[in-house]
Protein backbone atom coordinates (compact mmCIF):
# COMPACT_ATOMS: atom_id res chain seq x y z
CA UNK A 1 0.00 0.00 0.00
CA UNK A 2 1.91 3.09 -1.41
CA UNK A 3 1.39 6.63 0.86
CA UNK A 4 0.36 9.66 -0.06
CA UNK A 5 2.88 11.54 -2.47
CA UNK A 6 3.38 14.85 -2.99
CA UNK A 7 5.40 16.90 -6.23
CA UNK A 8 7.28 18.62 -6.69
CA UNK A 9 9.36 18.87 -3.06
CA UNK A 10 10.17 22.03 -3.52
CA UNK A 11 9.69 24.73 -6.23
CA UNK A 12 10.70 28.97 -6.56
CA UNK A 13 8.40 31.14 -8.19
CA UNK A 14 8.00 35.07 -8.67
CA UNK A 15 5.08 36.72 -7.95
CA UNK A 16 1.89 37.16 -10.57
CA UNK A 17 2.63 33.36 -11.69
CA UNK A 18 0.50 30.86 -11.36
CA UNK A 19 1.58 27.46 -9.78
CA UNK A 20 0.35 23.97 -10.21
CA UNK A 21 1.00 21.30 -7.15
CA UNK A 22 0.25 17.66 -7.29
CA UNK A 23 -0.97 14.49 -5.23
CA UNK A 24 -1.60 11.19 -5.37
CA UNK A 25 -3.64 9.96 -2.56
CA UNK A 26 -3.39 6.69 -0.65
CA UNK A 27 -4.74 3.39 -2.53
CA UNK A 28 -8.24 3.69 -1.57
CA UNK A 29 -8.72 7.22 -0.66
CA UNK A 30 -11.53 8.76 -2.90
CA UNK A 31 -11.11 12.31 -0.32
CA UNK A 32 -8.21 14.87 -0.62
CA UNK A 33 -7.64 18.10 1.31
CA UNK A 34 -5.21 20.34 0.68
CA UNK A 35 -3.84 22.70 3.57
CA UNK A 36 -1.23 26.02 3.62
CA UNK A 37 1.10 25.93 6.58
CA UNK A 38 3.14 29.24 6.39
CA UNK A 39 6.07 28.95 8.64
CA UNK A 40 5.83 28.73 11.97
CA UNK A 41 2.04 28.16 12.02
CA UNK A 42 -0.10 25.18 11.53
CA UNK A 43 -1.89 23.86 8.51
CA UNK A 44 -4.43 26.21 7.45
CA UNK A 45 -7.46 24.31 5.49
CA UNK A 46 -7.90 25.08 1.70
CA UNK A 47 -10.37 22.77 0.06
CA UNK A 48 -11.40 19.11 0.24
CA UNK A 49 -12.59 17.20 -2.87
CA UNK A 50 -14.63 14.32 -3.04
CA UNK A 51 -15.22 11.92 -6.09
CA UNK A 52 -13.76 15.36 -8.27
CA UNK A 53 -16.07 17.50 -6.91
CA UNK A 54 -14.84 20.46 -4.43
CA UNK A 55 -17.34 19.47 -0.87
CA UNK A 56 -15.55 21.74 1.19
CA UNK A 57 -13.72 25.11 1.25
CA UNK A 58 -11.65 27.24 4.01
CA UNK A 59 -10.92 30.82 4.12
CA UNK A 60 -9.09 31.01 0.52
CA UNK A 61 -9.50 33.58 -2.29
CA UNK A 62 -11.00 31.96 -5.76
CA UNK A 63 -7.46 32.27 -7.03
CA UNK A 64 -6.99 28.68 -5.25
CA UNK A 65 -8.10 26.50 -7.28
CA UNK A 66 -8.57 22.39 -7.44
CA UNK A 67 -8.91 19.28 -9.34
CA UNK A 68 -9.67 15.52 -8.58
CA UNK A 69 -9.49 13.07 -11.07
CA UNK A 70 -10.65 9.40 -11.61
CA UNK A 71 -7.95 7.95 -9.54
CA UNK A 72 -8.66 10.67 -6.89
CA UNK A 73 -5.12 11.75 -7.34
CA UNK A 74 -5.37 15.79 -7.35
CA UNK A 75 -3.94 19.20 -8.05
CA UNK A 76 -3.90 22.54 -6.58
CA UNK A 77 -3.71 25.85 -8.21
CA UNK A 78 -2.66 29.46 -7.39
CA UNK A 79 -3.22 32.06 -9.62
CA UNK A 80 -0.99 35.58 -9.62
CA UNK A 81 0.91 34.63 -7.38
CA UNK A 82 1.59 36.75 -3.91
CA UNK A 83 4.50 37.19 -1.60
CA UNK A 84 2.08 35.50 1.38
CA UNK A 85 1.65 32.72 -0.70
CA UNK A 86 4.51 31.12 0.32
CA UNK A 87 4.11 28.35 2.34
CA UNK A 88 4.09 24.62 3.00
CA UNK A 89 1.50 22.86 0.84
CA UNK A 90 0.15 19.99 2.27
CA UNK A 91 -1.89 16.86 0.93
CA UNK A 92 -3.73 14.69 3.06
CA UNK A 93 -6.28 11.80 1.57
CA UNK A 94 -8.76 9.44 3.86
CA UNK A 95 -11.97 7.56 3.04
CA UNK A 96 -14.81 9.20 2.94
CA UNK A 97 -16.71 7.47 5.55
CA UNK A 98 -13.56 5.72 7.89
CA UNK A 99 -13.81 4.39 11.93
CA UNK A 100 -11.45 7.55 12.87
CA UNK A 101 -11.67 9.79 9.61
CA UNK A 102 -8.24 9.69 10.30
CA UNK A 103 -6.12 11.62 7.36
CA UNK A 104 -2.49 10.33 6.22
CA UNK A 105 -0.79 13.51 4.80
CA UNK A 106 1.95 13.72 2.19
CA UNK A 107 5.37 14.87 2.59
CA UNK A 108 4.68 18.69 1.30
CA UNK A 109 5.78 21.04 -1.42
CA UNK A 110 7.65 23.95 0.00
CA UNK A 111 6.71 26.76 -2.42
CA UNK A 112 8.96 29.82 -2.43
CA UNK A 113 7.01 33.30 -4.35
CA UNK A 114 9.59 36.48 -4.69
CA UNK B 1 -12.55 32.15 17.79
CA UNK B 2 -10.21 29.68 17.93
CA UNK B 3 -10.95 26.48 17.64
CA UNK B 4 -7.83 24.98 19.31
CA UNK B 5 -5.78 26.41 21.48
CA UNK B 6 -2.09 24.90 22.32
CA UNK B 7 -0.78 27.72 24.75
CA UNK B 8 2.55 25.87 25.15
CA UNK B 9 4.65 27.62 22.08
CA UNK B 10 7.73 25.19 23.31
CA UNK B 11 8.73 22.44 25.71
CA UNK B 12 11.66 20.93 26.99
CA UNK B 13 11.83 17.44 28.60
CA UNK B 14 14.78 15.40 29.81
CA UNK B 15 15.31 12.15 27.78
CA UNK B 16 13.34 8.75 29.10
CA UNK B 17 10.63 11.20 31.36
CA UNK B 18 7.10 12.22 30.96
CA UNK B 19 5.64 15.28 29.26
CA UNK B 20 2.22 16.70 28.67
CA UNK B 21 1.01 18.64 26.03
CA UNK B 22 -1.81 20.65 26.22
CA UNK B 23 -4.28 21.23 24.08
CA UNK B 24 -7.87 22.76 24.06
CA UNK B 25 -10.97 23.34 21.71
CA UNK B 26 -14.05 24.74 21.37
CA UNK B 27 -16.96 23.16 19.18
CA UNK B 28 -20.33 23.16 19.86
CA UNK B 29 -21.16 20.45 17.64
CA UNK B 30 -21.73 16.75 19.96
CA UNK B 31 -19.46 14.53 17.55
CA UNK B 32 -16.35 15.37 16.93
CA UNK B 33 -12.74 13.75 16.63
CA UNK B 34 -9.81 15.19 17.90
CA UNK B 35 -6.10 14.45 16.48
CA UNK B 36 -2.35 14.57 17.60
CA UNK B 37 0.07 15.04 14.58
CA UNK B 38 4.23 14.96 15.17
CA UNK B 39 6.11 17.41 12.40
CA UNK B 40 9.40 17.20 12.42
CA UNK B 41 11.90 19.17 10.89
CA UNK B 42 11.11 17.32 7.29
CA UNK B 43 7.90 18.72 7.25
CA UNK B 44 5.52 15.57 7.08
CA UNK B 45 2.52 15.38 9.55
CA UNK B 46 2.62 11.70 11.44
CA UNK B 47 -0.69 10.97 13.05
CA UNK B 48 -0.16 10.06 17.11
CA UNK B 49 -3.09 9.25 18.00
CA UNK B 50 -6.96 10.16 18.02
CA UNK B 51 -10.32 10.02 20.31
CA UNK B 52 -13.59 10.72 19.31
CA UNK B 53 -16.14 12.36 21.43
CA UNK B 54 -18.10 9.39 22.25
CA UNK B 55 -15.21 7.76 23.34
CA UNK B 56 -15.37 6.47 27.10
CA UNK B 57 -11.86 5.65 27.87
CA UNK B 58 -8.60 7.72 26.62
CA UNK B 59 -7.28 6.94 23.87
CA UNK B 60 -3.46 4.68 23.97
CA UNK B 61 -0.99 4.49 21.37
CA UNK B 62 2.41 3.15 22.30
CA UNK B 63 4.08 5.30 24.27
CA UNK B 64 1.68 8.07 23.45
CA UNK B 65 -1.82 8.40 25.29
CA UNK B 66 -4.34 10.89 24.99
CA UNK B 67 -5.95 12.64 28.76
CA UNK B 68 -9.34 13.56 27.42
CA UNK B 69 -11.41 15.61 29.89
CA UNK B 70 -14.88 16.27 27.82
CA UNK B 71 -15.98 18.46 30.51
CA UNK B 72 -13.63 21.11 30.11
CA UNK B 73 -12.65 20.38 26.05
CA UNK B 74 -9.11 19.77 26.61
CA UNK B 75 -7.43 16.85 25.11
CA UNK B 76 -3.83 16.98 26.21
CA UNK B 77 -0.78 14.48 24.95
CA UNK B 78 1.01 12.25 27.38
CA UNK B 79 4.71 10.96 25.77
CA UNK B 80 5.82 8.69 28.28
CA UNK B 81 9.75 7.81 28.15
CA UNK B 82 10.86 10.88 25.86
CA UNK B 83 13.74 9.88 23.38
CA UNK B 84 15.49 12.01 21.41
CA UNK B 85 13.83 11.48 18.36
CA UNK B 86 10.64 12.87 19.52
CA UNK B 87 12.13 16.21 19.23
CA UNK B 88 9.35 18.22 17.09
CA UNK B 89 6.54 20.34 16.52
CA UNK B 90 3.22 18.59 17.65
CA UNK B 91 -0.21 19.90 16.40
CA UNK B 92 -3.39 19.07 17.51
CA UNK B 93 -5.68 19.26 15.35
CA UNK B 94 -10.50 18.55 15.32
CA UNK B 95 -12.72 17.10 12.87
CA UNK B 96 -16.50 18.76 13.50
CA UNK B 97 -19.11 16.20 12.66
CA UNK B 98 -19.26 12.56 11.71
CA UNK B 99 -17.85 13.36 8.54
CA UNK B 100 -15.87 17.00 9.07
CA UNK B 101 -14.39 18.30 5.75
CA UNK B 102 -12.50 20.60 8.01
CA UNK B 103 -9.68 19.49 10.27
CA UNK B 104 -8.65 22.23 12.05
CA UNK B 105 -5.61 22.54 13.50
CA UNK B 106 -4.07 24.37 17.01
CA UNK B 107 -0.69 26.37 16.48
CA UNK B 108 1.82 23.78 17.53
CA UNK B 109 3.97 23.36 20.71
CA UNK B 110 7.65 22.80 19.75
CA UNK B 111 9.32 20.02 21.86
CA UNK B 112 12.94 19.69 22.82
CA UNK B 113 14.14 16.38 24.48
CA UNK B 114 17.60 16.88 25.71
CA UNK B 115 19.54 14.65 26.64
Amino acid sequence: ETGVTQSPTHLIKTRGQQVTLRCSSQSGHNTVSWYQQALGQGPQFIFQYYREEENGRGNFPPRFSGLQFPNYSSELNVNALELDDSALYLCASRPLAGEDNEQFFGPGTRLTVL
Amino acid sequence: AQKITQTQPGMFVQEKEAVTLDCTYDTSDPSYGLFWYKQPSSGEMIFLIYQGSYDQQNATEGRYSLNFQKARKSANLVISASQLGDSAMYFCAMREGWDGQNFVFGPGTRLSVLP
